[in-house]
């Protein structure tokens, strides 16, 4: 099973400050037909997760500019340029291309300093 | 609008059986995978299992494999996870998910485990 590892699992961040997250494959995520299925996800208190980024760095729709999804092979990021208080939460790396079983980060918790 | 509302949840005693279910609208239900994730509380998520479109193909994580049964109703637009021979690490809510890459998920169910 391909292992994510995210970094660091909680983060502090003053508002209008940047933030960054780390998430780390055990094995690339490169896929046979050259996509890289690496998805992040964030999860408010009490509620359910909302699709953030698809395929390392495409924005779902609705989501500010200020999320940016990048990486390749092992190695992927996100960030949020300047952090707002709506952006407090978990988020979550997820990689669907070697699978089943599809398999998540263990979360990263972003709080406002 | 996309729209996933589970439903099903509830307290069951180990060795239980629940059926979840997933009603599904603002979309076309019968072109769409569709997923099951849990996620114990206070902690993260865990994907549960995957089925096609029609059904035909499922997946399940090791940890519930030949206890848990997916499937889908396309004429009714629905979704449902059939969780048999419960355990207390069962507990956690349950969410239906779109897409083999998770694009929208619904509010969850919560499935408790106990005695």
């Amino acid at each position: 099973d391909v292992v994510m590892t995210q970094s660091p699992l909680s983060l502090s961040v003053t508002l209008g400050q940047p933030a960054s997250i780390s998430c780390r494959s055990s094995q690339s995520l490169v896929y046979t037909d050259g996509n890289t299925y690496l998805n992040w996800f964030h999860q408010r208190p009490g509620q359910s997760p909302r699709r953030l980024i698809y395929k390392v760095s495409n924005r779902d729709s609705g989501v500010p500019d200020r999320f940016s999804g990048s990486g390749s092979g092992t190695d992927f990021t996100l960030k949020i340029s300047r952090v707002e208080a709506e952006d407090v939460g978990v988020y979550y790396c997820m990689q669907n291309t070697h699978w089943p079983p599809i398999t998540f980060g263990q979360g990263t918790r972003l709080e406002i300093k | 609008e996309v729209q996933l509302v589970e439903s099903g949840g509830g307290l069951v005693q180990p060795g239980g059986s629940l059926r979840l279910s997933c009603a599904a609208t603002g979309f076309t239900f019968s072109a769409s995978n569709m997923n099951w994730v849990r996620q114990a509380p206070g902690k993260g998520l865990e994907w549960v299992s995957w089925i096609s479109t029609s059904g035909g193909a499922v997946h399940y994580a090791d940890s519930v494999k030949g206890r848990f049964i997916i499937s889908r109703d396309n004429a009714k637009n629905s979704l449902y996870l059939e969780v048999n021979s419960l355990r207390d690490e069962d507990t956690a809510v349950y969410y239906c998910a779109k897409g083999t890459w998770h694009e929208n998920w619904g509010q969850g169910t919560l499935v408790t485990v106990s005695s």
